[in-house]
């Protein structure tokens, strides 16, 4: 069955860097790409970016673009995200998503990962 | 920042029915982009519940259905279930913010 696996969770300082992984399985990765969704505790789900698999085309969001950086690696099946110069509000849980294309549905979704942001 | 405005909370007694609304402009469901809901149950990763507006994945109970008109999409839930207790989001394209996906801002349902 189709499945995301995300990386285990993340306790950084402020200004600090993380690096988020998403392996795929059950289908051909390069056949579609992958969004990256974040939820801060208690609040709602805010869209990232997606990446093509296909061809490492992405399509950041505005409020992101210059800290994030997301990348795949097809040998492996797995999509990375980065997000540099952590602030405490990117306090949250980082979810992966296949998506065949930026504007498309996410189906399915990975377990999350926590990302921990405090002095 | 959530462009789509859903309500904060509704609720319903088991069998009946309830709806949630999700609204927005004319850059992202009135541009004729397709909206996707997903239902969040407590601790878990969302999980897609309608697709293209009313489309219902297989696996998902057809007491689940969406509908959209105009600006508005809307997720229709009838004969409430105690399981039904989650968030919903509804989820769209908008082309003004120079290509983004946006969600809604989320809507509890609590079965009394």
């Amino acid at each position: 069955q189709v499945q995301l696996v995300q990386s285990g969770a993340e306790v950084k300082k402020p200004g600090a860097s993380v690096k988020v992984s998403c392996k795929a399985s059950g289908y051909t990765f390069t056949s579609y790409g992958i969004s990256w969704v974040r939820q801060a505790p208690g609040q709602g789900l805010e869209w990232m970016g997606w990446i093509s698999a296909y061809n490492g085309n992405t399509n950041y969001a505005q409020k992101l673009q210059g800290r994030v950086t997301m990348t795949t690696d097809t040998s492996t099946s797995t999509a990375y995200m980065e997000l540099r110069s952590l602030r405490s509000d990117d306090t949250a849980v980082y979810y992966c998503a296949r998506a065949r294309a930026a504007a498309e549905v996410f189906d399915p979704w990975g377990q999350g990962t926590l990302v921990t942001v405090s002095s | 920042q959530s462009v789509l405005t859903q309500p904060p909370s509704v609720s319903g007694a088991p069998g009946q029915r309830v709806t949630i609304s999700c609204t927005g402009s004319s850059s992202n469901i009135g541009a004729g982009y397709d909206v996707h809901w997903y239902q969040q149950l407590p601790g878990t990763a969302p999980k897609l519940l309608i697709y293209g507006n009313s489309n219902r994945p297989s696996g998902v109970p057809d007491r689940f259905s969406g509908s959209k008109s105009g600006t508005s999409a809307s997720l229709a839930i009838t004969g409430l279930q105690a399981e039904d207790e989650a968030d919903y989001y509804c989820q769209s394209y908008d082309s003004s913010l120079s290509g983004s996906n946006v969600f809604g801002t989320g809507t509890k349902v609590t079965v009394l």
